[in-house]
């Protein structure tokens, strides 16, 4: 079963319009943290977010917050006024408290196209 | 430096040679980890180390597949008798702790392509 998923395969979006990007999760862990990663054409994967499964405010960084509805086992990536920059891969990724080497799980990806 | 580095950017490989593929981490990041990504797709786990220790090694393709990390800091990522399926970018990570809640930070990758 898939344990990471993001039902957007790709996505255009108007420069300055707030995007959301989806991203629903499973587990059974208590403790557990959430990731958005950025992946230009360039190819390097930018780390975005952190969200751990305790925290009780959403995290924000810059331009960049997380929704996170834990009952829902929901964690979606909001950008606000968007870029042309902002045009590229969009994965989200947990890491289990469990997971002995607390590998990130990925989801497929959403590619997001900024539109001048 | 600041961030994770890899080296080589680029290699190219024919058939059957031997490649190694080289990570520096962040310095002082305890937890360091190789991922496999083809085109298009997310990142494959392949292995991963706790300082010096390769506590996980069960995403490496085959045996022609090696990693190691000596010292805790700099690791290597060799591939011997290189094949065509082997054509991927190979990105190493790494992060301060070893906890689920510690960000994985990621270099540029090395884009490996076998002819």
């Amino acid at each position: 079963a898939q344990k990471i998923t993001q039902t957007q395969p790709g996505m255009f979006v108007q420069e300055k319009e707030a995007v959301t990007l989806d991203c629903t999760y499973d587990t059974s862990d208590q403790s557990y943290g959430l990731f958005w990663y950025k992946q230009p054409s360039s190819g390097e994967m930018i780390f975005l977010i952190y969200q751990g499964s305790y925290d009780e405010q959403n995290a924000t960084e810059g331009r960049y917050s997380l929704n996170f509805q834990k009952a829902r086992k929901s964690a979606n990536l909001v950008i606000s006024a968007s870029q042309l920059g902002d045009s590229a891969m969009y994965f989200c990724a947990m890491r289990e408290g469990r997971n002995s080497n607390y590998q990130l799980i990925w989801g497929a990806g959403t590619k997001l196209i900024i539109k001048p | 430096g600041a961030g994770v580095s890899q080296s080589p950017r680029y290699k190219v490989a024919k058939r059957g040679q031997d490649v190694a593929l080289r990570c520096d981490p962040i310095s002082g990041h305890v937890s360091l980890f190789w991922y496999q990504q083809a085109l298009g797709q997310g990142p494959e786990f392949l292995t991963y180390f706790q300082n010096e220790a390769q506590l996980d090694k069960s995403g490496l393709p085959s045996d022609r597949f090696f990693a190691e990390r000596p010292e805790g800091s700099v690791s290597t990522l060799k591939i011997q008798r290189t094949q065509q399926e082997d054509s991927a970018v190979y990105l190493c990570a790494s992060s301060l702790g070893a906890g689920y809640n510690s960000p994985l930070h990621f270099g540029n990758g090395t884009r490996l392509t076998v002819t």
